[in-house]
């Protein structure tokens, strides 16, 4: 059973659509959540980390249900920029072992 | 520089040859992890350090995968005797290991061993 788990996709939508991504951690004490996005054969970069609250950074929402084990990620008005893979991470925090566990990310394709 | 770099940026190599791989991490970070991503799949987790602990190993593939790091600093990941099946994408990651441990990546390094 894998730590965190994600749709593959490809999700291919079109420019100004909503997509909505959900992820699923298996570990119920993990403690921080976080979506990364990679471009094509670039690095992950940060995109947003996801608090209990939900949190919101323009088009982009990030929410976390506990109870269910999984955040999501939500894209409004979608922009050819979009266009990447979308990597969950969840942060389990063993100590002096590795913590954090990646999906194998969702990839998106906008389409003019 | 501000990021974590990794060197050399691109490596070609031949089956049977030794490899390293170097990662520098942002000034201050106290853990250091080693990942590997082969063409359009996802991260797999090789090695964690973190401060002075004993390194995670859990995740390297064989015993010709070392790694190690000097100073608490540069890491140098090692593979021996190259296998055509070790072609990747080699990415380092360095974090505060604190609050919510936000991993910054080093741009890779692709290996390819003919």
């Amino acid at each position: 059973r894998k730590e965190v788990e994600q749709d593959p996709g490809p999700f291919n939508v079109p420019e100004g659509a909503t997509v909505a991504f959900n992820c699923t951690y298996s570990n119920s004490a993990s403690q921080s959540f976080f979506w990364y996005r990679q471009d094509c054969r670039k690095e992950p970069k940060l995109l947003m980390s996801v608090y209990s609250s939900g949190n919101e950074d323009g088009r982009f929402t990030a929410q976390l249900n506990r109870a269910s084990q999984y955040i999501s990620l939500l894209i409004r008005d979608s922009k050819l920029s979009d266009s990447a893979t979308y990597l969950c991470v969840v942060n389990e925090r063993q100590t002096g072992a590795n913590n954090l566990f990646f999906g194998t990310g969702t990839r998106l394709t906008v389409i003019p | 520089g501000a990021g974590v770099s990794q060197s050399p940026s691109n490596k070609v190599t031949e089956k049977g040859k030794d490899v390293e791989l170097r990662c520098d991490p942002i000034s201050g970070h106290t853990a250091l992890y080693w990942y590997r991503q082969s063409l359009g799949q996802g991260l797999e987790f090789l090695i964690y350090f973190q401060g002075n602990s004993a390194p995670d190993k859990s995740g390297l593939p064989s015993d010709r995968f070392s790694a190690e790091r000097t100073g608490g600093s540069v890491s140098t990941l090692t593979i021996q005797r190259t296998q055509q099946e070790d072609s990747a994408v080699y990415l380092c990651a360095s974090s505060t290991g604190l609050g919510w441990d936000i991993q910054y990546f080093g741009a890779g390094t692709r290996l390819s061993v003919l």
